[in-house]
């Protein structure tokens, strides 16, 4: 199963964009890029996803390397209701889902 | 906005007994899920259900096991409850979106098992 490699935590300062990245070197041509993220005490929620070119929605945008090898999901403006856990994952259409750790995000007041 | 509801929020129930999740989605997905969440090992899948009264194991069913009646409610059920089922248990239910799938959650289950 294809993999993905996230920083385990980083900070923002609020009202600043954010660039969380995420490494899936073993991803294949099927594999769509999902963006997820969970509040403190919360179930995950739908961020964002992708298969090739950058996508745009309310919440973020999603960035997608030329080789699909990396990804980077952007919060344009920080705030303080942005601070959560977020999980870059790659769906096939099989339904094993994988979540790693995540990346925690802080967002400095 | 698609809403997933779970029955409890916490729970605990003693080692042996029965215990029945309940997981209802209003949006009429047809796939529903059941996952497990502990630290440090993420979101693990325990049962999937592709429609009503079909049902698919996961990554770890064992000691579990799932019911699909009607369309819009899945349940999990813990037929003997032991302490190593203590987790956050999130239900999710899915639609399809131009060529991919987005998942939506209920807000979790914290279940401790003494």
């Amino acid at each position: 199963d294809a993999k993905t490699t996230q920083p385990n935590s980083m900070e923002s300062n609020e009202e600043e964009p954010v660039h969380l990245p995420c490494n899936h070197s073993t991803i294949s041509g099927t594999d769509y890029i999902h963006w997820y993220r969970q509040l403190p005490s919360q179930g995950p929620e739908y961020v964002i996803h992708g298969l090739t070119s950058n996508v745009n929605n309310r919440m973020a945008s999603l960035a997608i390397a030329e080789d699909r090898k990396s990804s980077t999901l952007i919060l344009h403006r920080a705030t303080l209701r942005d601070a959560a856990v977020y999980y870059c994952i790659l769906r096939t259409s099989y339904d094993k889902v994988i979540f790693g750790p995540g990346t925690s995000l802080s967002v400095i007041p | 906005d698609v809403k997933v509801t779970q029955s409890s929020r916490y729970l605990v129930k003693r080692t042996g007994e029965k215990v029945f999740l309940e997981c209802v989605q209003d949006m009429d997905h047809e796939n529903m899920f059941w996952y497990r969440q502990d630290p440090g090992l993420g979101l693990r899948l325990i049962y999937f259900s592709y429609d009503v009264k079909m049902k698919e194991k996961g990554d770890i069913p064992e000691g579990y096991s799932v019911s699909r009646e009607k369309k819009e409610r899945f349940s999990l059920i813990l037929e003997s409850a032991s302490t190593n089922q203590t987790s956050m248990y999130l239900c999710a239910s899915r639609r399809l979106a131009g060529n991919a799938y987005e998942q939506y959650f209920g807000p979790g289950t914290r279940l401790t098992v003494t």
